[in-house]
């Protein structure tokens, strides 16, 4: 069986300090690693994804995450948070079996204070 | 302007009477997906079709029915809504291949009374 874990519910942080969101999962098959992002009341938007090759991604809105594979992580970081920054993300795996299964962590609160 | 729709965005109902939620994509993608969202729980996967009158189910499917007759639509059915089916809940569609991202409409939320 698959897994994800967000190992922290919510994390407040000053206006222009860097944040690290964690993210570990499990799984017995290959899978490629998804963050999202949701806006109070809006839907899921894609920040990064991760397929194969270099373990570092970037993606929108200078966040970046950095997949390693021995300790079944995908953790998203990003040096300077705005207040804008302020959502809801949730990391989530899809199984590389040419389905459609997919798995969602519980997500992680950013709230930037100013 | 690619996008998913859903309909209605807020629904409240009593236990008991049908209910079906729509869902409907521009992007002429093969896969969809329906899943709810609950506080602590993230999005948990309720159904989801990879190609017409493809369908299967996700980690929750019980009390829940879809069906996918055509691509752009996969409609969600509640045929006897409890209480404990109030949640927020999204449909979503994906280009084939696990290594596509999926689009997200923008929710509906459902109070069953």
């Amino acid at each position: 069986a698959q897994s994800v874990t967000q190992l922290d519910s919510q994390v407040p942080v000053f206006e222009e300090a860097p944040v690290e969101l964690r993210c570990n999962y499990s799984s017995s098959v290959s899978v490629y690693l998804f963050w999202y992002v949701q806006y109070p009341n809006q839907g899921l938007q894609l920040l990064l994804k991760y397929l194969s090759g270099s373990t570092l991604v970037k993606g929108i809105n200078g966040f970046e995450a950095e997949f390693n594979k021995s300790q079944t992580s995908f953790h998203l970081r990003k040096p300077s948070v705005h207040i804008s920054d302020t959502a809801e993300y949730f990391c989530a795996v899809r199984l590389n079996t040419g389905g459609f299964k997919t798995i969602f962590g519980a997500g992680t609160r950013l709230f930037v204070k100013a | 302007e690619a996008q998913v729709t859903q309909n209605p965005r807020y629904l409240i109902t009593v236990t008991g009477k049908k209910l079906t939620v729509t869902c409907s994509q521009n992007m002429n993608h093969e896969y969809m997906s329906w899943y709810r969202q609950d506080p602590g729980l993230g999005l948990r996967q309720i159904y989801y079709s990879m190609n017409v009158e493809v369908t299967d189910k996700g980690d929750v499917p019980e009390g829940y029915k879809v069906s996918r007759k055509e691509k752009r639509n996969f409609p969600l059915i509640l045929e006897s809504p409890s209480p404990n089916q109030t949640s927020l809940y999204f449909c979503a569609s994906s280009p084939s291949g696990s290594y596509n991202e999926q689009f997200f409409g923008p929710g509906t939320r459902l109070t069953v009374l």
